[in-house]
């Protein structure tokens, strides 16, 4: 398998825009996470879902921020609009039970 | 889930074991000790986990004292490649409902091994 997939690895976007993440879990896997890494605040859950269905979004940080997962191999995360303060490298992750596998990441910019 | 402490960093020597202690004083008797660690610019990595009795893989091995309130994650033959944000974690395993995802990160350890 080639693990948990994310696009894409790096954006830089202008204050105001949307910017839509992207994350392909591993196959089989019922469990998918969204998390933000920051120098500041360290690694923060913000979403996961269980068989494509939110279970608990109490970490995303306000309205701007939202999570779809239409199907069982995709998921998005996107930020409308798009401030400086959420730049920030933004990880995608999968399980089934006790391990958790994470993806490289995506490191936005928001300038 | 219980909170952890782990010394803020840590120096190994390439070839020598790499002993990372954490404490868990406040561990429940339902609560797993795992360890994930970061290198830099990845996202964090799975290493091991357990309940009470020590635990060995392929990466590295786990001991947690006969009280549960401490642990030590040894890799016996550290190298270049480990050095990392180790970072250990304690939570209870169910595997459903609301508390499954909250696998909560620390400041964790950074170990650094040099040649």
């Amino acid at each position: 398998d080639a693990g948990v997939i994310q696009s894409p690895r790096h954006e830089v976007t202008e204050m105001g825009q949307e910017v839509t993440l992207r994350c392909k879990p591993i196959s089989g896997h019922d469990y998918l996470f969204w998390y933000r890494q920051t120098m500041m605040r360290g690694l923060e859950l913000l979403i996961y879902f269980n068989n494509n269905v939110p279970i608990d979004d109490s970490g995303m940080p306000e309205d701007r921020f939202s999570a779809k997962m239409p199907n069982a191999s995709f998921s998005t995360l996107k930020i409308q609009p798009s401030e400086p303060r959420d730049s920030a490298v933004y990880f995608c992750a999968s399980s089934l039970r006790a391990q958790r596998y994470f993806g490289p990441g995506t490191r936005l910019t928001v300038t | 889930d219980a909170k952890t402490t782990q010394p803020p960093s840590m120096d190994c020597a390439e070839g020598r074991a790499a002993n990372l202690p954490c404490n868990h004083s406040t561990i429940s008797g339902n609560e797993y000790v795992y360890w994930y660690r970061q290198i830099h610019s990845q996202g964090p990595q799975y290493i091991i986990h357990g309940l009470k009795n020590n635990e060995t893989n392929e990466m590295a091995s786990l001991i947690i004292t006969e009280d549960r309130k401490s642990s030590t994650l040894i890799l016996p033959h550290a190298t270049l490649r480990d050095t990392a944000v180790y970072y250990c974690i304690v939570r209870v395993a169910n595997w459903s409902g609301n508390s499954y995802g909250k696998l909560t990160f620390g400041q964790g350890t950074i170990l650094t091994v040099h040649p």
